[in-house]
């Protein structure tokens, strides 16, 4: 079955760093990847995606390539803030009205 | 417009006790998700519907667990005898059409937790 690996938190950076958030997949077929957001006492929000291999996925200057040859949809930002503190998730929808399959979750910790 | 609500947004119930928890989707969405979040997880789903029609219910832990969308609109998602271990965030999403069905959108959720 499909399943989403990410790495665990708590990712704790300063602002201004650079963030890299791993997330590897299994998958039959050729799913479309994508990144979730969960900022604090709100609900899920889709963050960006990519639905084909070599794809870029971007947004608020978040970045996610889609590289089917190591099944990776790594997400970067080179400078987070302190707004960015959130738990992203990592997730994988492959086709039909199948659900979408989630990662269990990276909090990030962005400190002034 | 208006996004994917859902109430209660907290609910406590002694263990035995039936909930039922509401999800009003996006207008005209014709396909709704139902998850469920534990603590530290990622969310897990449960059921789909695809206007009325309940499609996938595959993710259901347990014949506790029913869902309904009579109208094709408002679903409720309803627990018999809780259990401690259904304590959890219960997600709802929408999506435009089946063909979108990777574009969900999410509800703040409803927070679980029986005691």
């Amino acid at each position: 079955g499909n399943s989403v690996t990410q790495m665990e938190g708590p990712v704790t950076l300063s602002e201004e760093a650079f963030l890299t958030i791993n997330c590897t997949y299994t998958a039959t077929g050729y799913p479309s990847l994508f990144w979730y957001v969960q900022y604090p006492g709100e609900g899920l929000q889709l963050l960006l995606k990519a639905t084909k291999a070599d794809d870029k996925g971007s947004n608020k200057g978040f970045e996610a390539t889609y590289r089917k040859e190591t099944t990776s949809f790594h997400l970067e930002k080179g400078s987070v803030q302190v707004s960015d503190s959130a738990v992203y998730f990592c997730a994988l929808y492959s086709g039909g009205y199948q659900k979408v399959t989630f990662g269990i979750g990276t909090k990030l910790q962005v400190i002034p | 417009g208006a996004g994917v609500s859902q109430s209660p947004r907290y609910k406590v119930a002694k263990r035995g006790q039936d909930v039922a928890l509401r999800c009003d989707p996006i207008s005209g969405h014709v396909s709704l998700f139902w998850y469920q979040q534990a603590l530290g997880q990622g969310p897990e789903f449960l059921t789909y519907f695809q206007n009325e029609a309940q499609l996938d219910k595959s993710g259901l832990p347990s014949d506790r667990f029913f869902a309904e969308r009579p109208e094709g609109s408002v679903s409720t998602l309803k627990i018999q005898r809780t259990q401690q271990e259904d304590s959890a965030v219960y997600l709802c999403a929408s999506s435009l059409d089946e063909a979108r069905a990777y574009e969900q959108y999410f509800g703040p959720g409803t927070r679980l937790t029986v005691t």
